[in-house]
């Protein structure tokens, strides 16, 4: 059975850093790509980026772009959605979602979403 | 603003059929990238609910189908039931962007 399985709900400081994980079973991780969506308070889901685990080969929405960064390490099967410095409007459900087949492909699986709330 | 654009919210009485639809350019759904939809329930993670414009992932209801034409695409929900009261995402591919790309999503309100 295919799994995404996300870290837990995070309570960050503006400046702070935070780095996300999003654990997936019960398939080949390197070869499936790997993306996040973010979703803000009330609102709709944004692509943020994806990772394609075998070769690190890694796209990011211009939207996001220099705002995080996107990582794997093929040997637990983990991807990563980090900050380097969080801002409040950073403050949204992130989840990850694997993509079936081609970067053109739909998100077949999802994980349960991570809660992240960056309040001074 | 999302590149997709689909109506904020529709609705129906049970029983009925409802349609959504998704409107793009032609650096997406019209340059041929396919289209596909999602349902997110109430506070749930999005599930995949049609993929590649009409296809069903196994377990989806028949009474959920989806089509494509030229720079658009729709969702069709036949039979509406209480249980489909939720938010309906489409997604395809950008050129421009060289990513994917979500519609603002619509609140599909059964009556």
């Amino acid at each position: 059975e295919v799994q995404l399985v996300q870290s837990g709900t995070e309570v960050k400081k503006p400046g702070e850093s935070l780095k996300i994980s999003c654990k997936s079973s019960g398939y080949s991780f390197t070869y499936y790509w790997i993306g996040w969506v973010r979703q803000m308070p009330g609102k709709g889901l944004e692509w943020m980026g994806i990772i394609y685990p075998s070769d690190s080969d890694t796209r990011y929405s211009p939207s996001f772009q220099g705002q995080v960064t996107i990582s794997a390490d093929k040997s637990i099967s983990t991807a990563y959605l980090q900050w380097s410095s969080l801002k409040a409007s950073d403050t949204a459900m992130y989840y990850c979602a694997r993509q079936r087949g081609s970067r053109t492909a739909n998100f077949d699986y999802w994980g349960q979403g991570a809660l992240v709330t960056v309040s001074s | 603003q999302s590149v997709l654009t689909q109506p904020p919210s529709v609705s129906g009485a049970p029983g009925q059929r409802v349609t959504i639809s998704c409107t793009g350019s032609s650096s997406n759904i019209g340059a041929g990238y396919d289209v596909h939809w999602y349902q997110q329930l109430p506070g749930t993670a999005p599930k995949l609910l049609i993929y590649d414009n009409n296809n069903r992932p196994s377990g989806v209801p028949d009474r959920f189908s989806g089509s494509k034409s030229g720079t658009s695409a729709s969702l069709a929900i036949t039979g509406l039931q209480a249980e489909d009261e939720a938010d309906y995402y489409c997604q395809s591919f950008d050129s421009s962007l060289s990513g994917s790309i979500f519609g603002g999503g619509t609140k599909l309100t059964v009556l």
